[in-house]
């Protein structure tokens, strides 16, 4: 079966600073592999996925993610945070893009 | 190109009565879900469907049924309204297969059952 682990269920990180988000993921095969953001009242937005190749992969609104398969980790960082990245960000993996599996989330405020 | 789209997107429903949540999308994409999202569960399968006419079961399919009659339509049936089914509902799309695809989601439906 598959799941995903967000050990952190919110951060608070000053304007300016680095983020990450962690992530764990358990899953049978190679996994397909998500980061998903949620602003407050809206649908999920996606930041970035890995497939395959390159283990870092680069999303938007600057933000990147790496994949670890020996710690089965899909981490998700930013070097410099702005107060609009507060927000929800949910991992999530599966097969392909469906039948995903979120992750319970993890709440970013951002503070001045 | 207006995405997924799900109406209403907010709703109070007294126990026991009937809903729909209706979902659209006109990306032409073969793959619908309906997630539910719960305060500190993350969002939750309920059903989704790989094409016309074709539905299955996601984790948790309980007091609820869904149809797939068109490509653009996904609606979601609540028959007999609990206060468990209390939550957000997220409808959501997407074409596997394709290059750089991904899963486009509704802004959601609020509902409330009391």
């Amino acid at each position: 079966a598959q799941s995903v682990t967000q050990p952190d269920i919110h951060i608070t990180v000053s304007e300016g600073a680095s983020l990450e988000l962690r992530c764990n993921y358990s899953y049978g095969a190679t996994p397909y592999l998500f980061w998903y953001v949620q602003s407050p009242g809206q649908g999920l937005q996606l930041l970035l996925k890995y497939f395959s190749g390159d283990t870092l992969v680069q999303g938007i609104k600057g933000f990147e993610a790496e994949f670890k398969r020996s710690q089965s980790s899909f981490n998700l960082r930013k070097p410099s945070v702005h107060w609009s990245d507060a927000a929800e960000y949910f991992c999530a993996v599966g097969p392909r893009d469906y039948k995903l599996s979120f992750g319970a989330g993890t709440t970013v405020t951002v503070r001045a | 190109n207006a995405g997924v789209t799900q109406t209403p997107k907010f709703r109070i429903l007294k126990i026991g009565q009937s809903m729909t949540l209706q979902c659209a999308q006109d990306m032409n994409h073969n793959y619908m879900y309906w997630y539910r999202q719960d305060p500190g569960m993350g969002l939750k399968l309920i059903y989704y469907s790989v094409g016309a006419g074709i539905t299955d079961k996601g984790e948790v399919p309980n007091g609820y049924n869904v149809s797939r009659s068109t490509t653009e339509d996904f609606p979601l049936r609540l028959e007999l309204a609990a206060p468990s089914q209390t939550s957000v509902y997220f409808c959501a799309s997407s074409n596997p297969g394709q290059a750089g695809t991904e899963a486009f989601f509704g802004q959601g439906t609020r509902l409330t059952v009391v």
